[in-house]
């Protein structure tokens, strides 16, 4: 597998439920972060979580990070119909700090 | 709030033609990126600037790219002779120097349809 995989690759829910995504990445990192791309626009950012943090809120976003698994969560509370969208993590390491982005996830919301 | 904006939002281009894609990063900014994404597939590194030069690329990055800051604001990527593969959307971002994280601004990206 490779750096940065979401899942699940597609999420369809209910307007008002919580969705969940998930991410595992390989190698070690300085931060994780999660952007949402709506269909065939431009990337937004959302959240950075720091490689010595485990939980972070933004809003209606909640995201952890657990190190010693490679992973890391999303969740989306009372989730509305403008969060339709693709999500995806982006790790960087240390140095110039590209970012390394996953294969996204897919998320539906269904009114 | 500042925002990052990329020219054109959408370029069509006959294969082997040459293509700039312009981008005027956040004003205080230091750190410049591209990056592409193939419709359907993962957001892919493509180069990082740096202090005026090249600080990483990726093995996309050959020898038919090349970047450019010419003038302090705009931060531009060229494809010398263009493939059916380049087409893509093609991102811009930056960032500035933070010991708080590693923010990268995007900008909404140009479409790049090659012929």
């Amino acid at each position: 597998s490779q750096q940065g995989e979401e899942d699940p690759q597609a999420l369809s829910i209910q307007e008002g439920e919580n969705a969940t995504m998930n991410c595992s990445y390989k190698t070690s990192i300085n931060n994780l972060q999660w952007y949402r791309q709506n269909s065939g626009r431009g990337l937004v950012h959302l959240i950075l979580i720091r490689s010595n943090e485990r939980e972070k809120h933004s809003g209606r976003l909640r995201v952890t990070l657990d190190t010693s698994k490679k992973s890391s969560s999303l969740l989306i509370t009372a989730s509305r119909a403008a969060d339709t969208a693709s999500y995806f993590c982006a790790t960087s390491n240390f140095g110039n700090e590209k970012l390394t982005f996953g294969t996204g996830t897919r998320l539906t919301i269904i009114p | 709030e500042p925002e990052v904006t990329q020219t054109p939002s959408h370029q069509v281009t006959q294969m082997g033609q040459e293509v700039i894609l312009r981008c005027v990063p956040i004003s205080n900014h230091l750190y410049f990126y591209w990056y592409r994404q193939i419709l359907g597939q993962k957001v892919e590194f493509l180069v990082s600037f740096y202090n005026n030069e090249i600080s990483e690329k990726s093995e996309i990055f050959d020898d038919q790219f090349s970047v450019e800051r010419p003038d302090g604001s705009n931060f531009t990527l060229k494809i010398r002779s263009t493939k059916l593969e380049d087409s893509a959307m093609y991102f811009c971002a930056s960032r500035a120097y933070t010991n708080e994280g590693n923010e990268q601004f995007f900008g909404p990206g140009t479409r790049l349809t090659v012929l």
